[in-house]
């Protein structure tokens, strides 16, 4: 089967950082991205791990452990306009887009 | 570059009515997938097209169909819709759909079923 785990809710302040964890498990691994989603909007991608290690883009980090079936999207100098909901998906085939999405994290900045 | 276009983006239908949803992938794409995303399920895939094949599928019931065009647009047809249907259905489309396409989605199609 397929699963992905996600916190359902974060807060956190303006300015500071916060790191939402993604665990899973999944019949295959071809690559895990996180992707952000305003309310009312559609999925924009942020990044994106195949290999162990740390991806960093600007404010964005993301962190990939296949042995652990973990990663994890830092965010730093939070924004308001961060408050969002992100999504981690697990590629499981090695062609082919039928990504699997977690539950999603919904993170709230406060002034 | 135009984004992926979804059209309608609102559409109310009633029980057992059947609705068809189309998708316009970004130009030069050629895979084109479908999903469903409610509130109490999530993100889920629904089918994926490439080169006018449907070369993966999820769990969802022979109801949802789909198609592509030679020009890589996209459609997706619901028969007999039942209140469960009521979503939010995205289109993403990427280049090849290898290992490590990023996929762009659409705004999506907000369907009501009443």
């Amino acid at each position: 089967g397929q699963n992905i785990d996600q916190p359902t809710e974060m807060t956190a302040t303006e300015g500071a950082i916060v790191q939402i964890n993604c665990t899973y498990q999944t019949s295959g691994f071809n690559g895990l991205f996180w992707y952000q989603q305003h309310a009312g909007e559609a999925p924009t991608f942020l990044s994106y791990n195949v290999l162990d290690g740390l991806e960093e883009k600007g404010r964005f980090s993301s962190f990939l452990s296949r042995s652990k079936g973990y990663s994890y999207l830092l965010l730093k100098e939070l924004q308001m306009k961060d408050s969002a909901s992100y999504l981690c998906a697990v590629s499981p085939d090695n062609y082919g887009q039928n990504f699997v999405f977690g539950p999603g994290t919904r993170l709230s900045v406060l002034p | 570059k135009a984004g992926v276009t979804q059209t309608p983006r609102y559409l109310i239908k009633t029980r057992g009515q059947q609705v068809t949803l189309s998708c316009s992938p970004i130009s030069g794409h050629r895979s084109v997938s479908w999903y469903q995303q409610t509130p109490g399920q999530g993100l889920q895939f629904l089918f994926e097209y490439f080169s006018e094949t449907q070369r993966n599928k999820g769990n969802f019931p022979g109801r949802f169909s789909g198609r592509q065009f030679s020009n890589s647009r996209s459609e997706m047809n619901v028969s007999t819709l039942e209140l469960g249907d009521s979503a939010l259905y995205l289109c993403a489309s990427s280049l090849a759909g290898g290992y490590g396409d990023e996929q762009f989605f659409g705004p999506g199609t907000r369907l009501t079923v009443l």
